[in-house]
């Protein structure tokens, strides 16, 4: 059993849609949880950081963290094709000198 | 603009050589990382470092060294090259718990 399970995907959705993608993970020691957008052939880039439970909200994307349930979540609204890409969720402690476990990541192909 | 560099975009080596793969960040970062990604199965730690001279063994170490005589470099050493070390591979950095800072990749092919 991994420590952090991300939906497989793949997604492929209309433009102008709304997009959740979730993970869940098993370790309640996670407090820092993150994603990250990779394109084709780049490295993945930090697209929103949380720390603990709750929602964060930036332009179209937002990040909810639900530590009860063990559950992260994010969803973009209004998608677009320059979304389309592979989204990883990522967790982290705060005694384990930054390192964190990835998600295996969901391809989204948002279509015009 | 924060960056980190890694020296090779695409590489082709032959089975048995030794290989470097070289990365430098320009953040003044305690943490860099490598990870290998292959398809089905997602970012996979290699070696980490938190400080210099410091490297700590992730979770596929077989096959790899590291060096870090500085701060914003961090190296990873393939000591005898083979073809199932093919592989996409990463290096990052971050502060102590802050997101990671990647580099654009290394695609590596052992032949």
């Amino acid at each position: 059993q991994k420590e952090v399970e991300q939906d497989p995907g793949p997604l492929s959705v209309p433009e102008g849609a709304i997009v959740s993608l979730n993970c869940t993970y098993s370790n309640s020691a996670f407090q820092y949880f993150m994603w990250y957008r990779q394109y084709s052939r780049k490295g993945p880039e930090l697209l929103m950081y949380t720390y603990s439970s709750g929602n964060k909200e930036d332009g179209r994307f937002t990040a909810q963290v639900d530590k009860s349930s063990k559950y992260i979540s994010l969803f973009i609204r209004d998608s677009q094709p320059s979304d389309s890409a592979t989204y990883l969720c990522a967790m982290g402690t705060n005694t384990n000198a930054g390192k964190s476990t990835f998600g295996d990541g969901t391809t989204l192909t948002v279509k015009p | 603009d924060v960056k980190v560099t890694q020296s090779s975009r695409y590489l082709v080596k032959r089975t048995g050589e030794k290989v470097f793969l070289e990365c430098v960040q320009d953040m003044d970062h305690e943490n860099m990382f490598w990870y290998r990604q292959d398809p089905g199965l997602g970012l996979r730690l290699i070696y980490f470092s938190y400080d210099v001279k410091m490297k700590e063994k992730g979770d596929i170490p077989e096959g790899y060294s590291v060096s870090r005589e500085k701060k914003e470099r961090f190296s990873l050493i393939l000591e005898s090259a083979s073809t199932n070390q093919t592989s996409m591979y990463l290096c990052a950095s971050s502060l102590r718990e802050f997101g990671y800072t990647f580099g654009s990749g290394t695609r590596l092919t052992v032949v």
